[in-house]
């Protein structure tokens, strides 16, 4: 199994740009999350879904949205990109009951310049 | 609202020494994770702790749960090399959906 797959893994952005952050997982969880991580720091959650077409607000949504169609896909949507939003964005998702650990994709470093 | 606090923040020690790495959260919680990550890596999980009184071990690496307490605990003995790293907590109660990570501890072990 490929477990939790973001792409991409690198990306530069210009202010005011948009871009949308992909995250894919193949275990049927239906728990799904977004995380910044600023240099040196801990992971924020952006937003989470329990499961398809339900989502909210993490701990910092501002400048950012989600969507959840299937329960496999929850793609992160920057749509005016600003300096503040430089960090190393994680995806996660984890079952229903909570019982096993959450599993993590490898990561995106985005800058914006 | 979960909160969930870990301290130290930072930790140096030296190898073949034992630590403890402490785990506060703020509401009732029946689940508890450990996570390590290295430099530039994705997170990496360690233990799952489900109840309390619970206690799991791996090589060096020891984790406890003492939900009366509301508190989970990492222990280390005789530190190596290789356990340098950042060691983050997380909780999540059943019923809420939101997976909370403690600040993280930025282990180094020296030699």
């Amino acid at each position: 199994n490929a477990g939790v797959t973001q792409t991409p893994k690198f990306r530069i952005l210009k202010i005011g740009q948009s871009m949308t952050l992909q995250c894919t997982q193949d275990m049927n969880h239906n728990y799904m999350y977004w995380y910044r991580q600023d240099p040196g720091m801990g992971l924020k959650l952006i937003y989470y879904s329990v499961g398809a077409g339900i989502t909210d607000k993490g701990e910092v949504p501002n400048g950012y949205n989600v969507s959840r169609s299937t329960t496999e896909d929850f793609p992160l949507r920057l749509e005016l990109a600003a300096p503040s939003q430089t960090s190393v964005y994680f995806c996660a998702s984890q079952k229903r009951a909570g019982n096993t650990e959450a599993f993590f994709g490898q990561g995106t470093r985005l800058t914006v310049v | 609202e979960l909160k969930v606090e870990q301290n130290p923040l930072f930790l140096s020690m030296q190898e073949g020494k034992n630590y403890t790495i402490y785990c506060n959260y703020s509401t009732t919680s029946d689940r508890l994770y450990w996570y390590r990550q290295d430099p530039g890596k994705s997170l990496e999980s360690l233990f799952v702790l489900l109840s309390n009184g619970a206690v799991k071990q791996e090589g060096r690496l020891m984790a406890s749960l003492d939900t009366k307490a509301r508190l989970s605990t990492l222990h280390i003995t005789a530190a190596v090399h290789d356990l340098s790293a950042t060691y983050f907590c997380a909780s999540r109660n059943f019923g809420n959906e939101k997976l909370t990570f403690g600040t993280g501890t930025r282990l180094t072990i020296i030699p």
